[in-house]
């Protein structure tokens, strides 16, 4: 079955970039979408298609893809960044599946 | 407005069963595939189970293949998952997700979520 590895956390000082990665087996070949997770309230899109922002995130938001590793990149953080960030592919074998998450702190 | 509204979640014994519907609004329902995708308290987004916008395609996760049952009435707008043979590890939030593009799951991501619905499975 096809794996997703995010690290369990980042920090990042406030108003610098953050840098989160989603490690998979040639994952540069697959449409990697990234969501964001705030405590007590459902996901939310951030990034589909690898780099395409849905209509209402900030442009600080953005993704790459590329070989075995997405990068979801967060400019000029804010505390209101402070969130878990989830990768999601679709495999053919496996469906779709998530990475683990990634726990940001804005510092 | 544009919204999903999941229901049908509680507390329920082990090897028990419970149905969870999920109600869309604002958007043309038949045509985007939906999923099923649940969180274990504490821990991380697991996929459960997808269906096609025509309902003729069914998608499931290892861990409930068996156990859970995905279906759609289009006609009333509304996405179900039937859960048999209910284990503790089970217990999670349940959310429903639309994708955001074409009828067939992994075609889009999910751009619409529901609030979820919390399913406790124990004794």
């Amino acid at each position: 079955s096809y794996e997703l590895t995010q690290p369990l956390s980042v920090s990042v000082a406030l108003g610098q970039t953050a840098r989160i990665t989603c490690g998979g087996n040639n994952i540069g070949s697959k449409n990697v979408h990234w969501y964001q997770q705030k405590p007590g309230q459902a996901p939310v899109l951030v990034i589909y298609r690898d780099s395409n922002r849905p209509s209402g995130i900030p442009e600080r938001f953005s993704g790459s893809n590329s070989g075995n590793t997405a990068t979801l990149t967060i400019s000029r953080a804010q505390a209101g960044d402070e969130a878990d960030y989830y990768c999601q592919v679709w495999d053919s074998s496996t469906a779709w599946v998530f990475g683990g998450g990634t726990k940001l702190t804005v510092l | 407005e544009v919204q999903l509204v999941e229901s049908g979640g509680g507390l329920v014994q082990p090897g028990g069963s419970l149905r969870l519907s999920c109600a869309a609004s604002g958007f043309t329902f038949s045509s985007y595939a939906m999923s099923w995708v649940r969180q274990a308290p504490g821990k991380g987004l697991e996929w459960v189970s997808a269906i096609s916008g025509s309902g003729g395609s069914t998608y499931y996760a290892d861990s409930v293949k068996g156990r859970f049952t995905i279906s759609r009435d289009n006609s009333k707008n509304t996405l179900y998952l039937q859960m048999n043979s209910l284990r503790a590890e089970d217990t999670a939030v349940y959310y429903c997700a639309s994708e955001d593009y074409g009828g067939k799951p992994g075609s889009g991501a999910f751009d619409i979520w529901g609030q979820g619905t919390m399913v406790t499975v124990s004794s």
